[in-house]
C-alpha cells in the first residue's frame, strides 16, 4: 500500500507570492492533518480535516488555509508569503478517528523556501 | 492545552549503551502520549503510543516507554543503542477528540561507535 505522498517535495517562492501544497493520504484514510516544522518553533499543528470538514485549527494567521476533497486528498494554501513561512510542511493521515488515538502516518514533507 | 517537555535537546550514547529520552506532560487527566522518530530528510514515524491501556508500552525497533502518572512522565528507552538509532525523537500528546498532536521540541540522538 502506498504511503502518504506530498507534492511538490521542494518549493522556492518569493515574498508576497502564494503557494499550494498537496497531500494524498494512504488509501482508505479519511483524516488528514498538516504540521509546520521549523528549527525555531519545532512542530506546530496547522489543521486537521475529516470528511471534508475542518475539525481543529492551530494558532496560525488566516493566510494559512486548507481544504479536503471527497477523495480525502488535501491541499493547504499560504497566501502573501513571508520569510518566516520557510519550513518543512508535513502532512499526516489516519484511518478515521484522527490524530488523538489513530496511528498517524506522515509523508516526507514539502520543503518551502521563501526568498 | 496539553503540552509536553522533552529534557535534553541532544543525547550522545555509545553503541550498545542504554538510550534514555525524557518526556514530561502537563495534564491532570492522563492524556494520549506518543513517541515519533524522524530521520534526516524524512517525515515522522510512530515508535509507540500510550492510550490508557498497559503502562509499559513496547514499540518498534526495540524501543519501549513507561507511563508514570505520579511523575507525569513518559520516558523512552532502548537497552542497547545501534548506529541506526541516530535520529531526532519527538514526544507528543493529545486529548481524545482534540484531533491534533502537540509535540515536544525534540531530542537529537547521536550514536558513537
Amino acid at each position: 500500500k502506498a504511503g502518504v505522498t506530498q507534492t511538490p517535495r521542494y518549493l522556492i517562492k518569493t515574498r508576497g507570492q502564494q503557494v499550494t501544497l498537496s497531500c494524498s493520504p494512504i488509501s482508505g484514510h479519511r483524516s488528514v492533518s498538516w504540521y509546520q516544522q521549523t528549527p525555531g518553533q519545532g512542530l506546530q499543528f496547522l489543521f486537521e480535516y475529516f470528511s471534508e470538514t475542518q475539525r481543529n485549527k492551530g494558532n496560525f494567521p488566516g493566510r494559512f488555509s486548507g481544504r479536503q476533497f471527497s477523495n480525502s486528498r488535501s491541499e493547504m494554501n499560504v497566501s502573501t508569503l513571508e520569510l518566516g513561512d520557510s519550513a518543512l510542511y508535513l502532512c499526516a493521515s489516519s484511518i478515521a478517528s484522527g490524530p488523538s488515538t489513530d496511528t498517524q502516518y506522515f509523508g516526507p514533507g514539502t520543503r518551502l523556501t521563501v526568498l | 492545552a496539553q503540552s509536553v517537555t522533552q529534557l535534553g535537546s541532544h543525547v550522545s550514547v555509545s553503541e550498545g549503551a542504554l538510550v534514555l529520552l525524557r518526556c514530561n506532560y502537563s495534564s491532570s487527566v492522563p492524556p494520549y502520549l506518543f513517541w515519533y522518530v524522524q530521520y534526516p530528510n524524512q517525515g515522522l514515524q510512530l515508535l509507540l503510543k500510550y492510550t490508557s491501556a498497559a503502562t509499559l508500552v513496547k514499540g518498534i525497533n526495540g524501543f519501549e516507554a513507561e507511563f508514570k502518572k505520579s511523575e507525569t512522565s513518559f520516558h523512552l528507552t532502548k537497552p542497547s543503542a545501534h548506529m541506526s538509532d541516530a535520529a531526532e525523537y519527538f514526544c507528543a500528546v493529545s486529548d481524545l477528540d482534540d484531533y491534533k498532536l502537540s509535540f515536544g521540541a525534540g531530542t537529537t540522538v547521536t550514536v558513537r561507535a
